[in-house]
């Protein structure tokens, strides 16, 4: 079946320094990747949706300039996390859709201290 | 309305239950619907597509009531390794955004 390879799997780091989050869709063409935020024990929340070669698509009340969305080939799109504070915090996780339905990279888990 | 509503649980059943979970929509414009299975600190992952006629996966029943708006799912003789989150899943046609439910919350214990 299709794989959404999601790397890291996990990152502590320091407030104010910034993360990259990559997903590569490995068997497939991922022209548009869903990203995610989930705290725990909550449901997914859809922070934005990037699209190969054009601007991401962002949700209300996610800020775009901290929450640095590149998509820049059909096989990885990438979330950077800026600036990054003790409350962003959380699982990332990245979704694209395949011929049955959507993939989800493994996730990251984002400890900032 | 709101768009995905879905009874967060927790179901607590014996093992060797049937038990059923059901999932409603707004939009009557949704196309494609799926349920998925989130293990504790894990990613979803997809547990069944559900078709118009319903479809059957060994212990896994999944039907889709397009009148009353909803899918349900529905696990027979119920295994310790069915405990996980289920989510539904609902994508509008002509357009690949999915809306996902906030997950049901299953528990099989001994």
């Amino acid at each position: 079946g299709a794989v959404v390879s999601q790397h890291p799997s996990w990152v502590i780091c320091k407030s104010g320094t910034s993360v990259k989050i990559e997903c590569r869709s490995l068997d497939f063409q991922a022209t548009t990747m869903f990203w995610y935020r989930q705290f725990p024990k909550q449901s997914l929340m859809l922070m934005a949706t990037s699209n190969e070669g054009s601007k991401a698509t962002y949700e209300q009340g996610v800020e775009k300039d901290k929450f640095l969305i590149n998509h820049a080939s059909l096989t990885l799109s990438t979330l950077t996390v800026t600036s990054a504070h003790p409350e962003d915090s959380s699982f990332y996780i990245c979704s694209a859709r395949d011929r049955y339905g959507y993939t989800f990279g493994s996730g990251t888990r984002l400890t900032v201290v | 309305r709101k768009e995905v509503e879905q009874d967060p649980g927790p179901f607590n059943v014996p093992e060797g239950a049937t038990v059923a979970f059901n999932c409603t929509y707004s939009n009557s414009a949704s196309q494609s619907f799926f349920w998925y299975r989130q293990d504790c600190r894990k990613e979803p992952k997809l547990l069944m597509s559900v078709y118009s006629s319903g479809n059957e996966d060994g212990r896994f029943t999944a039907q889709l009531n397009r009148a009353s708006q909803y899918i349900s799912l529905l696990i027979r003789d119920s295994k310790l390794s069915d405990s996980a989150t289920y989510l539904c899943v609902f994508e509008p046609g002509g357009s690949y955004i999915p809306t996902f439910g906030r997950g049901t919350s299953l528990i099989v214990h001994p």
